[in-house]
């Protein structure tokens, strides 16, 4: 069973540019979530989505949004991008949905570096 | 807004039992705790996860006590590949849902 996949792995952008990443759970899995991760402030929860709706979302601006799409997959959009978002982007699948009581199998992550 | 902490580092020795704490504050009776691992260049691992007393698999334990106001993984008998960095996930009733611990870094040694 493939694992969860994220595209791109690597991205450079510049300040004030806007960048979409993209997550492919596990087969069968209809619930991604998304999470930041920087040295300074460690793992942070940004959404959840299950079934295309998402159902709980993190402390972040309105600059970040996701949406999921009817085969499960979702993307993260960030705009006017900061120098702060410069983070490892992860998402995570899971089956039933509930983040947080589920076992979530996490992609590789997406390493965005803000110039 | 529950605020999450663990120790920074710990060491440990080969086939010795280690103990890491996550405290919390303000979860609710039925919310979960998850632990997770995670190696360099990596995603975290499910480890383990509970919502009350004790949790035990094939790998890991984990100990809730009574207030909930910390949650402890207990990893017997580590090995050189237990070296990583150990989260906890704390669900929390309140806005913010899931909370990550701060994390320790793990380092066993031979």
């Amino acid at each position: 069973k493939a694992g969860v996949t994220q595209t791109p792995r690597y991205l450079i952008k510049t300040r004030g540019q806007q960048v979409t990443l993209s997550c492919s759970p596990i087969s069968g899995h209809r619930s991604v979530s998304w999470y930041q991760q920087t040295p300074g402030q460690g793992l942070q929860f940004l959404f959840e989505y299950f079934s295309e709706t998402q159902r709980n979302k993190g402390n972040f601006p309105g600059r970040f949004s996701g949406r999921q799409f009817s085969n499960s997959r979702s993307e993260m959009n960030v705009s006017t991008l900061e120098l702060g978002d410069s983070a490892l982007y992860l998402c995570a699948s899971s089956s039933t949905g509930l983040a947080g009581r589920d076992e979530q199998y996490f992609g590789p992550g997406t390493r965005l570096t803000v110039t | 807004l529950a605020k999450t902490t663990q120790p920074i580092s710990m060491d440990s020795y080969e086939g010795q039992e280690v103990n890491i704490t996550c405290s919390h504050n303000n979860i609710a009776t039925n919310d979960y705790i998850t632990w997770y691992q995670q190696f360099p260049s990596q995603g975290p691992r499910f480890i383990i996860q509970g919502y009350k007393t004790k949790v035990t698999n094939e790998v890991a334990s984990l100990f809730i006590p009574a207030d909930r106001k910390s949650s402890t993984l207990s990893l017997p008998r580590v090995s050189l590949s237990d070296t990583a960095v150990y989260y906890c996930l704390v669900e929390t009733s309140g806005t913010y849902k899931y909370i990550f611990g701060t994390g320790t870094r793990l380092k066993v040694l031979a």
